[in-house]
């Protein structure tokens, strides 16, 4: 399938745990974008990436990991979740030069 | 640290009537200011966007009006309708930011758009 996607779409764990979200898109997108989205906060940064094996912290990296091998994908891993990380999380890629930003559908974390 | 400010949080409009929302930014170089429309259980999408080299956009119901000097720029939904409900997120970016972080956008806190029928 043809643009951006992530898996899973719903994950509850608990607190302590690792999890990873995972994001993929099929553009050949140099930039991808993690966020969290809270109500009040809007969206914001978690990490992102302007090419392979480049990443860069964003607002709110803390408690995140982000690797990205291959262009098209661009997980993300919370290494020991904590309930403040309950969020849902989007992924976005970007051509350098393109007007925007093209979202995934989103996964929502739940920690308990 | 905020960059972007949006207001209000929240909104209800009847049928047919205008909705506004305002954003306002600090940062002089931000010179792309998008705005994003997020339909429940899905990612935002790009609704329209402006350059500051134009005080106003129109595409449609939605408009963008942009005041360089007081560093504001608002969305104008007119004939609002019910399937116009949607949460609605100002953005900016940063010409002057270096390398990698150019393609940064820096997002408002968000509008939840009620049209009620």
């Amino acid at each position: 399938d043809a643009g951006i996607t992530q898996s899973p779409r719903y994950k509850i764990t608990e607190t302590g745990r690792q999890v990873t979200l995972m994001c993929h898109q099929t553009w050949s997108h140099s930039y991808m974008f993690w966020y969290r989205q809270d109500l009040g906060h809007g969206l914001r940064l978690i990490y992102y990436s302007a090419a392979a094996d480049i990443t860069d912290k964003g607002e709110v990296p803390d408690g995140y990991v982000v690797s990205r091998s291959k262009t098209e994908n661009f997980p993300l891993t919370l290494e020991s979740a904590t309930r403040s990380q309950t969020s849902v999380y989007f992924c976005a890629s970007w051509q350098r030069g393109g007007p925007e930003q093209f979202f995934g559908p989103g996964t929502r974390l739940t920690v308990l | 640290q905020q960059q972007v400010k949006q207001s209000p949080q929240s909104l209800i409009v009847q049928k047919g009537g205008i909705s506004i929302i305002n954003c306002a930014y600090e940062n002089t170089a931000f010179d792309y200011f998008p705005w994003y429309q997020q339909f429940p259980g899905k990612g935002p999408a790009l609704l329209i966007a402006i350059r500051p080299d134009v005080s106003e956009k129109k595409e449609g119901r939605f408009t963008i009006s942009f005041n360089k000097s007081a560093k504001q720029f608002s969305l104008h939904i007119m004939d609002s309708q019910p399937g116009d409900s949607a949460t609605y997120f100002c953005a900016a970016r940063n010409h002057n930011a270096g390398g990698t972080s150019y393609g940064k956008l820096t997002f408002g806190q968000g509008t939840i758009l009620t049209v009620h029928p």
